[in-house]
This record gives C-alpha cells, structure tokens and sequence, in this order.
C-alpha cells in the first residue's frame, strides 16, 4: 500500500466552478500536511501548508485535513483558467522525509 | 515568502560530460536540500536528501558516484550528473526546507527545475 493515495484525474471543470482535489493517507502518524500547485515545466509551488489537524483558507484556496479518516482536501473556490496545473499533496511525519501524491491534472475550462 | 533559485533552467549537454546544477535558498537557511527527478507526467522522485556539511543519503537504486551532491553551505547545494548519457535526459528539481523560529519543521519549498537533456 502506497503512503499516499491521490486520483491522477485529469479533472475539467468550467470557469467558476469549486474543485475539490483528495488525498488519502496509510499512515496515521503524519503531522505535516501541503498542497503543491505545479505548472508543466516548473518546480512544485507551496499553496497550503497545515501542522496537525483543522482547516486553513488562503484567499480562494481552503485545506482541511480529516485525521481521523486519514483524508486530506483542497478547495479551489470560483475557479480560474490560470488555476489550471497539476496539484501535488504531500505529508511528513517529522519534517524530515516527504510523502508526495501522484498529482492530480486540473483543466479550467474559460 | 521562501524562495529557492535553482540554475540553470535547461542544459544541453553532450553525452559523456557532466553537468552542475545549483540550488540555493535565498531569503532562509536551509538545513535540508532534496534533490527529485521528474519524468513527464509522473511524480517526483526522491534521489537523495543532504544536510549542510554532511554526505547525502541517497534513495535506493540511485548511483552516487553518478549524481554527486554537495551541500556545503545553509544556502547552496550543488547537484553533478557525471558522464552523462542520454537516459539521464530528464527534469531535475531541487528543494529545501529551513527550521521556523518555533521549533516546527517548515515545509518544503521548490526550485523551478532544470531540464537535462543528453545528446
């Protein structure tokens, strides 16, 4: 069993829209929680970044983390053309080795 | 926010000669650089993790004396391909991740990658 589980999509969705990306994880030890937003040919960018459990918003984009289910979410509210890239989950016991997704392809459709 | 510069952003190198990669965090010290490679459509693959001023531990089936890495500083970490080949053509990306005032590991932050490719 991977550490963690991410649907590779691809996901479309219109203009406007609320995307809703998952990760599922094995291992209930994990403590540090982020969401990466990578465009084709660039390095991973830092969207969201939670310590322990609970939600955290930042302008258009809200992560929440279930522990108890093991189950990590991203939400992109009023979708954007722009907001079309790959996302990446990963999570880390102690901050010291990193538990990447596979990534999920996103595609805002103008 | 964190910014770590990676250079250069794309190389042509031909086969049989070695290529440096550059990683360096700008406005934060970095106790940990790791370096990932990245084949179209796929995730990252960890290659090896380095601590400022000791060896890299490299990930299972990666050579070491192929990908030799430095980290000598809090700020730069250097990656050499050596003899390259054409199967080493591919997405190299580096990160790093410094130590918050309050104890708690701060996450990892990205370089923009550079793409290898041997002719």
């Amino acid at each position: 069993q991977k550490e963690v589980e991410q649907d590779p999509g691809p996901l479309s969705v219109p203009e406007g829209a609320i995307v809703s990306l998952n990760c599922t994880y094995s291992n209930s030890a994990f403590q540090y929680f982020m969401w990466y937003r990578q465009y084709s040919r660039k390095g991973p960018e830092l969207l969201m970044y939670t310590y322990s459990s609970g939600n955290k918003e930042d302008g258009r984009f809200t992560a929440q983390v279930d522990k108890s289910s093991k189950y990590i979410s991203l939400f992109i509210r009023d979708s954007q053309p722009s907001d079309s890239a790959t996302y990446l989950c990963a999570m880390s016991l102690t901050g010291n080795q990193f538990y990447f997704g596979t990534g999920t392809s996103l595609t805002v459709i103008p | 926010g964190a910014v770590v510069s990676q250079h250069p952003s794309w190389v042509i190198c031909k086969s049989g000669t070695s290529v440096k990669i550059e990683c360096r965090s700008l406005d934060f010290q970095a106790t940990t650089m790791f370096w990932y490679r990245q084949f179209p459509k796929q995730s990252l693959m960890l290659m090896a993790t380095s601590n400022e001023g000791s060896k890299a531990t490299y990930e299972q089936g990666v050579e070491k004396d192929k990908f030799l890495i430095n980290h000598a500083s809090l700020t730069l970490s250097t990656l050499t391909v050596t003899s390259a080949h054409p199967e080493d053509s591919s997405f190299y990306i580096c990160s790093a991740r410094g130590t918050q005032r309050t104890g708690v590991n701060s996450p990892l932050h990205f370089g923009n990658g550079t793409r290898l490719t041997v002719t």
